[in-house]
Order: C-alpha cells, then sequence, then structure tokens
C-alpha cells in the first residue's frame, strides 16, 4: 500500500498568515503517461464531510478560493493557503489515487493561535 | 445539484450486520463509482473499497475484504454497504462518496454505525 505521511499533525495560525503543510508518498504518483499526480486534498470541518479542494496535484475544484494552492510533483506534495481566513480552520487530508487501495495522510489541523 | 443521502444512525451489537444506503440525486450512478470511507472517533479517514455499480464489480481494501460487502441497486440510484460480524472496534462514522473522472467528488453526510452490547 501507498503511505501517505502528512507534516505538520497541527498547526496553530493567525487570520492573514500564509500557510503550507506537506504530504509525501511512499512511492511516485505521477502516473508517466499522461504526466499527472493521483494526488487530491480535502477539507474536513467539524462534524461535515470532506471537501474536495484540489486534484491532479494542482488543479482548484470549482467553487474553492484561489487562496488554496497545491503544488508538487512525484513524492513530494504542498498544499498551501496564501492567507488563511477564519472559515479555513479545519483538517486537511491528501489522498492518493494511483493505484487500490486508495489511502489517506493522517490530517493536518488548522488551529487559531 | 448532486446529493448523496445515507440513511440514519445505526446501533448494532457485537457480531450482527448492518447494511448502510446511500441515495444519489442528480447522476446516474451506473456512470460513475462509488466509495466508502470510514472514520473512527477523532481519528482520519481511511478507504474501505469501491464499486462499479454498473456491473458490481469491487475493490476493497485487505482489510475489509471481509467485514464490509458493498452493493449497488441501480434502478434506484443507490450504494449499500453491509458490515458483518460487527466489532467494538467497527465503530464509526461511515462515509458514501462519488467518483467522477477519477476523483471522488461527492460525499455523503455520514452516518454512524455504534456497536454496543
Amino acid at each position: 500500500d501507498i503511505v501517505m505521511t502528512q507534516t505538520p499533525s497541527s498547526q496553530a495560525v493567525s487570520a492573514g498568515e500564509k500557510v503550507t503543510m506537506s504530504c509525501k508518498s511512499s512511492q511516485s504518483l505521477l502516473y508517466n503517461e499522461n504526466k499527472k499526480n493521483y494526488l487530491a486534498w480535502y477539507q474536513q470541518k467539524p462534524g461535515q464531510s470532506p471537501k474536495l479542494l484540489i486534484y491532479w496535484a494542482s488543479t482548484r475544484e470549482s467553487g474553492v478560493p484561489d487562496r488554496f494552492i497545491g503544488s508538487g510533483s512525484g513524492t513530494d506534495f504542498t498544499l498551501t493557503i496564501s492567507s488563511v481566513q477564519a472559515e479555513d480552520l479545519a483538517v486537511y487530508y491528501c489522498q492518493q489515487y494511483y493505484n487500490f487501495p486508495y489511502t489517506f495522510g493522517a490530517g493536518t489541523k488548522l488551529e487559531l493561535k | 445539484e448532486v446529493q448523496l443521502q445515507q440513511s440514519g444512525a445505526e446501533l448494532g451489537k457485537p457480531g450482527t450486520s448492518v447494511k448502510l444506503s446511500c441515495k444519489v440525486s442528480g447522476y446516474n450512478i451506473r456512470s460513475t463509482y462509488m466509495h466508502w470511507v470510514n472514520q473512527r472517533p477523532g481519528k482520519g479517514l481511511e478507504w474501505i473499497g469501491r464499486i462499479d455499480p454498473a456491473n458490481g464489480n469491487t475493490i476493497y481494501a485487505e482489510k475489509f475484504k471481509s467485514k464490509a460487502t458493498l452493493t449497488a441497486d441501480t434502478s434506484s440510484n443507490t450504494a449499500y454497504m453491509q458490515l458483518s460480524q460487527l466489532k467494538s472496534d467497527d465503530t464509526a462514522i461511515y462515509f458514501c462518496a462519488m467518483q467522477r473522472a477519477w476523483i471522488i467528488r461527492d460525499w455523503g453526510q455520514g452516518v454512524m454505525v455504534t456497536v454496543s452490547s
């Protein structure tokens, strides 16, 4: 199975800060045939279902604010929030869909400083 | 608008089974794959498996192969997951989710399954 490792596990932030979080996979998620990275990012707020933010490592889902930026390739990926808003306090999960079983990272929790 | 409506909370005794449902509106499940994911209390997301409703083909994570059974009824546009031989460790929120164009995009609201005698 592909292991997804997210760091940090939690991060205290202030509104307006730039935030970055990391996701590393135990094997490459880059499919050479189409040059796509099979990596998604989800946001989960307390008591809610996960919400898709980013797919193909860097494509923002429709309706997602442009302050959410996904980057990276191969085994190293980053989710950046350019200017954190209060409504962004949540847990963020990366997930690989390169092969089965699909696997998630353990999550990065954004908390208020 | 795509919506996934899951059945209500379940309380099951150890050793019994429960069957969860996930009714999809706004999209034909024949054209997609349906996934199930769980989340134990205070923990992260764990992928259980996927079904192709068009032909019933399934793929499971190894640890759920003897625990979960995924089915789908295309006539009612509903996916199901049966959990068997319930143990306290199965206590979790279970989400159904729909894949569109490779990506798991749409999620049900989740259903709490509590295993207790």
